[in-house]
C-alpha cells in the first residue's frame, strides 16, 4: 500500500488564489521530504528539499515566496503556491525517504482558471 | 550528482523480455542505482534497487557490471499494462537527504 500520501489529488480554482497541498509519511518519520513539479510529456524536476523543524532548500529558479514549504512534523510537510496563475498549473508531486527506497505520492493535479 | 542516460523511447511486444540500459559514467562509490515506474498522472512507483551485480525481485531484475558505470533493467514476459515511463536514478543511499534527481526517462510502450 501507500507509505506517502498526497491531498488533494487535483484542484482547479481561480487564479490568484492560494492553494495547498499535503504529503504525509504513513509508516514512517520523514526529517527530509522532495517536492516535484512535472509538466505534460516531461520529466520530474526537482523544486526544493523539505526539512523538518527548518527551512526548505530551495533549487535554482524556484521562488521561495510563490512556493511556500513548511515541515511542521516528521510526518507532514506542505506546500502552499501563493497567489497562483495559470502558468503555475501543474502536477505536483511529493516524495520521503525514512528507510530506503524513497517513495512518492500520487501527485496533485493543479489547474488555474 | 551522477547524471544518468536512457534511451528515450523503447517498443515492445507482449510476452516479450524488455531491456533497458542506463548510462551513469560519474556513479559515486557509496551511490546505489534505483529504478522507478512512472504511469501518466501518478507518482514514480519504486521496482528496484541495487548497488552491484544482479538484483532479482517479483517484478524485475536489474544487472549491474563491476565498473557500475551503467544498469540495465530487465522486464520478463511484459504485458500491456508494463506500458509506462521507466526512470533510472543514482544516489546515496545512506544520506536521507540526498537529492534524486530525474533524468528524461524511456517511454516503455508495449503492444499486443
Amino acid at each position: 500500500g501507500a507509505v506517502v500520501s498526497q491531498h488533494p489529488s487535483w484542484v482547479i480554482c481561480k487564479s490568484g488564489t492560494s492553494v495547498k497541498i499535503e504529503c504525509r509519511s504513513l509508516d514512517f518519520q520523514a526529517t527530509t521530504m522532495f517536492w516535484y513539479r512535472q509538466f505534460p510529456k516531461q520529466s520530474l524536476m526537482l523544486m526544493a528539499t523539505s526539512n523538518e523543524g527548518s527551512k526548505a532548500t530551495y533549487e535554482q529558479g524556484v521562488e521561495k515566496d510563490k512556493f511556500l514549504i513548511n515541515h511542521a512534523s516528521l510526518t507532514l510537510s506542505t506546500l502552499t503556491v501563493t497567489s497562483a496563475h495559470p502558468e503555475d498549473s501543474s502536477f505536483y508531486i511529493c516524495s520521503a525517504r525514512g528507510v530506503q527506497p524513497q517513495h512518492f505520492g500520487d501527485g496533485t493535479r493543479l489547474s488555474i482558471l | 550528482l551522477a547524471k544518468t542516460t536512457q534511451p528515450i523511447s523503447m517498443d515492445s511486444y507482449e510476452g516479450q523480455e524488455v531491456n533497458i540500459t542506463c548510462s551513469h559514467n560519474n556513479i559515486a562509490t557509496n551511490d546505489y542505482i534505483t529504478w522507478y515506474q512512472q504511469f501518466p498522472s501518478q507518482g514514480p512507483r519504486f521496482i528496484i534497487q541495487g548497488y552491484k551485480t544482479k538484483v532479482t525481485n517479483e517484478v524485475a531484475s536489474l544487472f549491474i557490471p563491476a565498473d557500475r558505470k551503467s544498469s540495465t533493467l530487465s522486464l520478463p514476459r511484459v504485458s500491456l499494462s508494463d506500458t509506462a515511463v521507466y526512470y533510472c536514478l543514482v544516489g546515496a543511499r545512506a544520506d536521507s537527504s540526498y537529492k534524486l534527481i530525474f533524468g528524461s526517462g524511456t517511454r516503455l510502450l508495449v503492444r499486443p
